[in-house]
């Protein structure tokens, strides 16, 4: 089974910073990743897909990039809404896997 | 407006059975692959199960195989997960989701995209 690892797992920012959170494959997943946020009581929301396509209606300050083993998910201007919990998703074949999360907190 | 909404959660004991509901309007249910993941108390997310359109096919994740059945009916735009021999671990929200695919090399790929709000599943005598 593929594993992600994500990192860091928790990340202290300021509204207007740029924030960028990794996630690590155990082996290729091409660019089978998608990133999602959740926030505490809510169901998880998709804001990427295909490793840098973003979904429609999530706001363009968030971009992904990566393919192979290595992807990083950035937020450009970090804003008040976007203080959650951040996880990726590999579906490269029919064991999914999502990374462990990262908080991202308000400094 | 796209739909999702989970039913059938509660209290259960170890070793008992649950079936969780997932009804869904919106979209053409039958031209979709559909998902379930779960969220123990303060953890995150794992997938545990996946059906693809038309039933055919369905993948599960080593921990609940030969526990957990996932079904589907196109006819009544419903997902389905039967849970049995249940086990503490096995406490979580449980979020059903729809599942898009992009195809590549005559491969498909699926992901999830929306999702419910949840039913919340807790083992425990």
């Amino acid at each position: 089974d593929i594993q992600m690892t994500q990192s860091p797992s928790t990340l202290s920012a300021s509204v207007g910073d740029r924030v960028t959170i990794t996630c690590r494959a155990s082996q290729s997943i091409s660019s089978w990743l998608a990133w999602y946020q959740q926030k505490p009581g809510k169901a998880p929301k998709l804001l990427i897909y295909q490793a840098s396509t973003l979904e429609s209606g999530v706001p363009s300050r968030f971009s992904g990039s990566g393919s192979g083993t290595e992807f990083t998910l950035t937020i450009n201007s970090l804003q008040p809404d976007d203080f959650a919990t951040y996880y990726c998703l590999q579906y490269n074949g029919y064991s999914w896997t999502f990374g462990q999360g990262t908080k991202v907190e308000i400094k | 407006e796209v739909q999702l909404v989970e039913s059938g959660g509660g209290l259960v004991q170890p070793g008992g059975s649950l079936r969780l509901s997932c009804a869904v309007s919106g979209f053409t249910f039958s031209s979709y692959c559909m998902s379930w993941v779960r969220q123990a108390p303060g953890k995150g997310l794992e997938w545990v199960a996946t059906i693809e359109q038309d039933g055919s096919e369905k993948y599960y994740v080593d921990s609940v195989k030969g526990r957990f059945t996932v079904s589907r009916d196109n006819a009544k735009n419903s997902l389905y997960l039967q849970m049995n021999s249940l086990r503490a671990e096995d406490t979580a929200v449980y979020y059903c989701a729809r599942s898009p695919y992009q195809r590549l090399l005559g491969r498909y790929y699926y992901y999830m995209d929306v999702w419910g709000k949840g039913t919340t599943v807790t083992v425990s005598s």
